[in-house]
This record gives C-alpha cells, sequence and structure tokens, in this order.
C-alpha cells in the first residue's frame, strides 16, 4: 500500500544551525511534493511545491529537494530561528491524491 | 474575508447527537476538501468537491458522514449520531483550480470537534 513516512515525531535543534527533515513515500510515484508548515491551533499554511522534474528549490532560507529514485523528499531551513518551531507536513501529490504525512514538530531553541 | 473560514471554532457534543460543521472557501475556489486531523497526526482526506459536485468521497469513514456544497461556495460536513471517536479537528481547504497536485491548498483554522 502507499505510505508516506517523515523522520521522525520531533526535531529539536538550535537557533542558526540549519534543520533537516525528511518525507519518504512508498508505492506511488508523485508527479509533484508540497510542504506545508502548521502551528498549534491551525491550519496548514502552504510552503513550497517542487515537481519531479526538479530537484531542488529555494525560497529564502528554505531549500527542499526531491529525488524520484530514492522516492525521498528533504526539507531545510538555515539560519534555523525559535519563530521556525512548527510541525511541517509533506504532501507527495499525483493528479488525484490529497494525502499528508503525519509530519515532523521541530523545536529550534534560542 | 481573504481566507478560508471555518464555525464553529469549537463544538462540543453528547454522543448520538447530530452536527454540521461549516466552511466558507476563497471566493472563485473551485475545490474544496474536508480533512480530519486526531491530535499528533497529519490531516486525513474525506472528501472532495469541484464546484458543486462531490467528485471523491472516499475518505468518508461512515455512512453517519455527509457533506454537501450545494451552490459551489459555501460547504457542510455533518456528523449524524456522533460517536467518541469523531471526535478530532476538522479542517476545510480550498483550492483555485481542479485538483491537481500543483494546486496550493489554503487551509482554514478547522472545527475542534469533542464528543462526551
Amino acid at each position: 500500500s502507499q505510505k508516506i513516512e517523515q523522520n521522525s515525531e520531533a526535531l529539536n535543534i538550535q537557533e542558526g544551525k540549519t534543520a533537516t527533515l525528511t518525507c519518504n513515500y512508498t508505492n506511488y510515484s508523485p508527479a509533484y511534493l508540497q510542504w506545508y508548515r502548521q502551528d498549534p491551533g491551525r491550519g496548514p499554511v502552504f510552503l513550497l511545491l517542487i515537481r519531479e522534474n526538479e530537484k531542488e528549490k529555494r525560497k529564502e532560507r528554505l531549500k527542499v529537494t526531491f529525488d524520484t529514485t530514492l522516492k525521498q523528499s528533504l526539507f531545510h531551513i538555515t539560519a534555523s530561528q525559535p519563530a521556525d518551531s512548527a510541525t511541517y507536513l509533506c504532501a507527495p501529490r499525483g493528479n488525484n491524491d490529497m494525502r499528508f504525512g503525519a509530519g515532523t514538530r521541530l523545536t529550534v531553541k534560542p | 474575508g481573504a481566507g478560508v473560514s471555518q464555525s464553529p471554532r469549537y463544538k462540543v457534543a453528547k454522543r448520538g447527537q447530530d452536527v454540521a460543521l461549516r466552511c466558507d472557501p476563497i471566493s472563485g475556489h473551485v475545490s474544496l476538501f474536508w480533512y480530519q486531523q486526531a491530535l499528533g497526526q497529519g490531516p486525513e482526506f474525506l472528501t472532495y468537491f469541484q464546484n458543486e459536485a462531490q467528485l471523491d468521497k472516499s475518505g468518508l469513514p461512515s455512512d453517519r458522514f455527509f457533506a454537501e456544497r450545494p451552490e459551489g461556495s459555501v460547504s457542510t460536513l455533518k456528523i449524524q449520531r456522533t460517536q467518541q471517536e469523531d471526535s478530532a479537528v476538522y479542517l476545510c481547504a480550498s483550492s483555485l483550480r481542479t485538483r491537481t497536485g500543483n494546486q496550493p491548498q489554503h487551509f482554514g483554522d478547522g472545527t475542534r470537534l469533542s464528543i462526551l
């Protein structure tokens, strides 16, 4: 069956370091991969989308990679700040797929 | 408003009661989605509308769950004869065009449903 796995439930890092979150998927081939941020008590907020023919995409301090051979996406936040603390959800998407991973809760400590 | 609006934000009901949750999507958005989110989990897909047509209801957990979008804008998710396992946050999202993987979804802040 199709599965989406995010590397860990929680990740704690020190301010200023780079946070790296992992998203692995199995048994399907998404054409797109989306990342969202979710704060407690709020709905997810769209951050980035990467297509299967793109290896890497950047937006300010965010960088996403998409390796269709490994069936994996990496999400990096450079120069992390306490305000980056949130849960990050990955969503590998085909045209008829609306699923999310369980999320990784990131805490950036000052 | 500029974003997706959901009401009520919180709903407490006794087991066996019926509840109705409302979603106002972004104006002009064709696609509307409902998700259920349990504590510590990602959103689980329930159903999808393209305008007023419900094209996918494969995620609805039982026939007690019913959704509608009669005029292609506001949507209502109804749960009949609620049970404790229905307690969760119900999220609504909309996107501008028809369901494709390259469309960002815009979410409301959800309705937190507690069944006593």
